[in-house]
Parts: structure tokens; C-alpha cells; sequence
């Protein structure tokens, strides 16, 4: 299995703040890797898929960039909405697996 | 919209199965693969399987190869994810998610808790 990690496990920052989360995977993925947003008590939301690609909706503050085994995402001027647990996903083989995630805390 | 509505919340014993239906609204159920996460409190998601609601094709993680089974109803727009043997390990939040190719979960169920429990 394609193993997952991220970094930092937790994030405290404030409105305003530009943040980078750092995910790798144990082997190359190509651009294969999604990530995703969750506030408590909800399920996931898709804000990038193929790396770097936004979803219809997802604010532009929001960027993903990356290959191979080293991903990032990027928050630039944080919104009070933006603060929950972040996910990479990779899906470049069977079975997708799922980063530990990014706790973003005032 | 696109909707996944799944059923309730379960209580079962250990040895126990828990069968989870996911419905699906808002567009063409079998144009899309439909896959199962699970979730425990405090950990990130865990892939369970898919199946494709046209074909009737199904993959699943080795994890749970042999002790989940996923189908569908495509007259009903439903897929269903069975988990048989249960543990208390196996006590979660289960999702469905839509996915319109790759590993793309663009669409997510609201979640059904399975609660393990003697």
C-alpha cells in the first residue's frame, strides 16, 4: 500500500495568514493526489483533485502543487471558515489511501 | 443536487453484520462509481471498496477482502455496503462517496455510525 504522511499533524494561525500543509507519499504518485477539507461533525469536501486542479467553488486562496512524492496545499489570507482538519488522498493505485491529516486551529 | 442520503445509525453485536444503504439523487446513478470509506473518531479515512452500479463490478481493499460485500439496486439508485464478522474495531463512521473517475470523491453521503458493542 501506498502509505501517507503530513505535516504538520497541527497548525495554529490567524485571519489572514498564509499556510502551507506538506504531504509525501512512500512512493511516486505522478500527480495523483486530491485533498480534502472536514469540519467536525461532517463529511469530507473535495477542494482539489490531480494535484492542483480547484473544484467549482472552492475560494482561490486555496492551491495545491506537487509531484511525484511531495505535495502541497496552500491557504493563502485565512478565513474563519478555513479552520478545520485538511486530507491528501492518493489514487494513483488500489488501495487509495488517506493522509493522517492537518489540524488548522486559531 | 447531487444527494447521498444513507441509513440510520446501527447498534450490533460483535459477530454481527451491519448492511449500510447509500441513495443517491440528482443525477444518473450508473454513470458514476460509487466507494465506501470508514472513518473512526479522530482518524483520517480508510478505503473500503467500490462498485461500478452499471456492471455490477466491485473492488475492495485487501483489509476487508472476504468480509465486506458492496452492491447495488439500480432500479432503487442505491448501493449497499455489507460487513459481516463485525468487531468492535469495526466500530466507525461509514461514507458513501460519488466518484466520477480517478479517485475523485466529489460527492459524500452524511455518514451512518456502526457501534460495536457487547
Amino acid at each position: 500500500d501506498i502509505q501517507m504522511t503530513q505535516s504538520p499533524s497541527s497548525l495554529s494561525a490567524s485571519v489572514g495568514d498564509t499556510v502551507t500543509i506538506t504531504c509525501q507519499a512512500s512512493q511516486g504518485i505522478i500527480n495523483s493526489l486530491n485533498w480534502y477539507q472536514q469540519k467536525i461533525g461532517r463529511a469530507p469536501k473535495l477542494l482539489i483533485h490531480a494535484t492542483s486542479t480547484l473544484e467549482t467553488g472552492v475560494p482561490s486562496r486555496f492551491s495545491g502543487s506537487g509531484s511525484g512524492t511531495s505535495f502541497t496545499l496552500t491557504i493563502s489570507s485565512l478565513q474563519p471558515e478555513d479552520f478545520a482538519t485538511y486530507f491528501c488522498q492518493q489514487y494513483e493505485g488500489h488501495p487509495y489511501t488517506f493522509g493522517p491529516g492537518t489540524k488548522l486551529d486559531i | 443536487q447531487v444527494q447521498l442520503v444513507q441509513s440510520g445509525a446501527e447498534v450490533k453485536r460483535p459477530g454481527a453484520s451491519v448492511r449500510v444503504s447509500c441513495k443517491a439523487s440528482g443525477y444518473t446513478f450508473s454513470n458514476y462509481a460509487m466507494h465506501w470509506v470508514r472513518q473512526a473518531p479522530g482518524q483520517s479515512p480508510e478505503w473500503m471498496g467500490w462498485i461500478n452500479p452499471a456492471t455490477g463490478k466491485t473492488g475492495y481493499s485487501q483489509k476487508f477482502q472476504g468480509r465486506v460485500t458492496i452492491s447495488r439496486d439500480t432500479s432503487a439508485s442505491t448501493a449497499y455496503m455489507e460487513v459481516t464478522n463485525l468487531t468492535s474495531e469495526d466500530s466507525s463512521l461509514y461514507y458513501c462517496a460519488r466518484v466520477p473517475y480517478g479517485g475523485r470523491f466529489d460527492s459524500w453521503g452524511q455518514g451512518t455510525l456502526v457501534t460495536v458493542s457487547s
